[in-house]
């Protein structure tokens, strides 16, 4: 079975751009979870996603926003990107409801100018 | 607000020596999470623990659970230097597939 896959690996932006991440998750999986990795902040919750359908939310501006499509591949967007948007975004897909184990992609490396 | 912290941030060490890595919370979690991720990848699971005072082997790796849940460590034995990498405790409630994610433990083994 493939992994998380997510795309585009790197990305350099400048401040006041948007721009769209997208994840395919494992083949199966319903559940999308977005997550943002800074040396600072460490690796925090963005969104999850299950059947279409945000679930669950951190606590990020509304430039963050997702979205996900009937076949569960799911897009995140950052509108107006500032140079502390700069970090790592990872993806993890899992099966179904909580408590099923979450597996992460590589992630997609922003970086904003 | 629920914060996990894990201690400590960064450790050297040389290959065969013993390490302790903590992570400890004031909230009860419903589950505990390791992960170990590596440069340029994504985190990879190494165990989960669910029950108060539950004690996981993965060869040289031992993980507990805290009695009351709120805490966990993660104990390797004669490092070596494939052990190298970010360790990470995270922890999750039971409101879906959120995950909480401590600091991280930034480990290197020497040869």
């Amino acid at each position: 079975k493939a992994g998380v896959t997510q795309t585009p690996r790197y990305l350099i932006k400048t401040r006041g751009q948007q721009v769209t991440l997208s994840c395919s998750p494992i083949s199966g999986h319903r559940s999308v979870s977005w997550y943002q990795q800074t040396p600072g902040q460490g690796l925090q919750f963005l969104f999850e996603y299950f059947s279409e359908t945000q679930r669950n939310k951190g606590n990020f501006p509304g430039r963050f926003s997702g979205r996900q499509f009937s076949n569960s591949r799911s897009e995140m967007n950052v509108s107006t990107l500032e140079l502390g948007d700069s970090a790592l975004y990872l993806c993890a897909s899992s099966l179904d409801s909580g408590g099923d184990t979450q597996y992460f992609g590589p992630g997609t490396r922003l970086t904003v100018l | 607000t629920q914060l996990l912290e894990q201690s400590p941030q960064f450790l050297s060490i040389q290959e065969g020596e013993n390490l302790t890595v903590y992570c400890n919370s004031s909230s009860v979690f419903s589950s505990l999470q390791w992960y170990r991720q590596e440069p340029g990848e994504g985190p990879v699971l190494l165990v989960t623990v669910v029950t108060g005072g539950e004690v996981k082997k993965l060869k040289r790796l031992t993980f507990q659970f805290g009695d009351a849940r709120k805490d966990s460590s993660l104990h390797i034995t004669a490092a070596q230097p494939g052990d190298t990498g970010l360790y990470l405790c995270a922890g999750e409630n039971n409101a879906g597939n959120m995950l909480t994610f401590g600091g991280g433990t930034r480990l290197m083994v020497k040869p």
